[in-house]
């Protein structure tokens, strides 16, 4: 069955630094999508960043970028001068779509990241 | 412009009773999505509607269902309410519902309606 793995369910880091948060996925698929999520003690959901399984090159968006090692099925989030905004839960998600039936959609358990002043 | 509006932002139910959640999207978005965020289960999609079909289902019983109106404003509904059922209910729009390849589109989520069922 597909599944995402985070490994690490607390971080901290300190500000201004550079986190890495990990990410594994299983998949049999060829065509696939990852995202990572923020959802910082208020609730709300923000979508971070996006990669697609044929993409060649990592995501970028500002200071969020996505290590894709499409071999070793892993999809890590790399957060570059960590802000005390930045601490929240963030989830790793993917999406494989289906031709004749519905898309899967799963997401991973979170890691929980705290941002030390 | 308007965020993605959930209402009611909090509810409470008793076991049995059915309940109704409504998320207006964003303008021009016509693809809303839902899912459940519980402790125990963590993040579940429920379902996903574009241009008033649903394109989309996850793992769920019959008695979670949704529609989407020709404003793609979207309803999700419960049934026969359970004490599992208490969770928050996030509903996220987009313009596309479906992107493997690389684009540009992104979903914006709402602050979500915390259902608790007593």
């Amino acid at each position: 069955a597909q599944k995402i793995t985070q490994t690490q369910p607390g971080m901290f880091v300190q500000e201004k630094e550079a986190v890495t948060l990990d990410c594994t996925y299983d998949t049999s698929d060829q065509s696939y999508g990852l995202f990572w999520y923020k959802q910082p003690s208020s609730g709300e959901m923000i979508f971070l960043i996006y990669q697609g399984s044929y993409d060649e090159q990592n995501a970028t968006e500002g200071r969020y970028s996505l290590n894709f090692q499409k071999a070793r099925k892993s999809a890590n989030l790399v957060i570059s001068a960590s802000q005390l905004g930045d601490s929240a839960m963030y989830f790793c998600a993917m999406r494989e779509p289906r031709k004749t039936s519905y898309d899967k959609v799963i997401f991973g358990p979170g890691t929980s990241l705290s941002v030390i002043p | 412009k308007a965020g993605v509006t959930q209402t009611p932002r909090y509810l409470i139910k008793t076991r049995g009773q059915q309940v109704t959640l409504s998320c207006s999207p964003i303008s021009g978005h016509r693809s809303v999505s839902w899912y459940q965020q519980t402790p125990g289960q963590g993040l579940q999609f429920l379902f996903e509607y574009f241009s008033e079909t649903q394109r989309n289902k996850g793992n769920f019983p019959g008695r979670f269902s949704g529609r989407q109106f020709s404003n793609s404003r979207s309803e999700m509904n419960v049934s026969t309410l359970e004490l599992g059922d208490s969770a928050l209910y996030l509903c996220a729009s987009s313009l596309v519902y479906r992107f493997v390849d690389r684009g540009p589109y992104g979903y914006t989520f709402g602050s979500g309606t915390r259902l608790t069922v007593v």
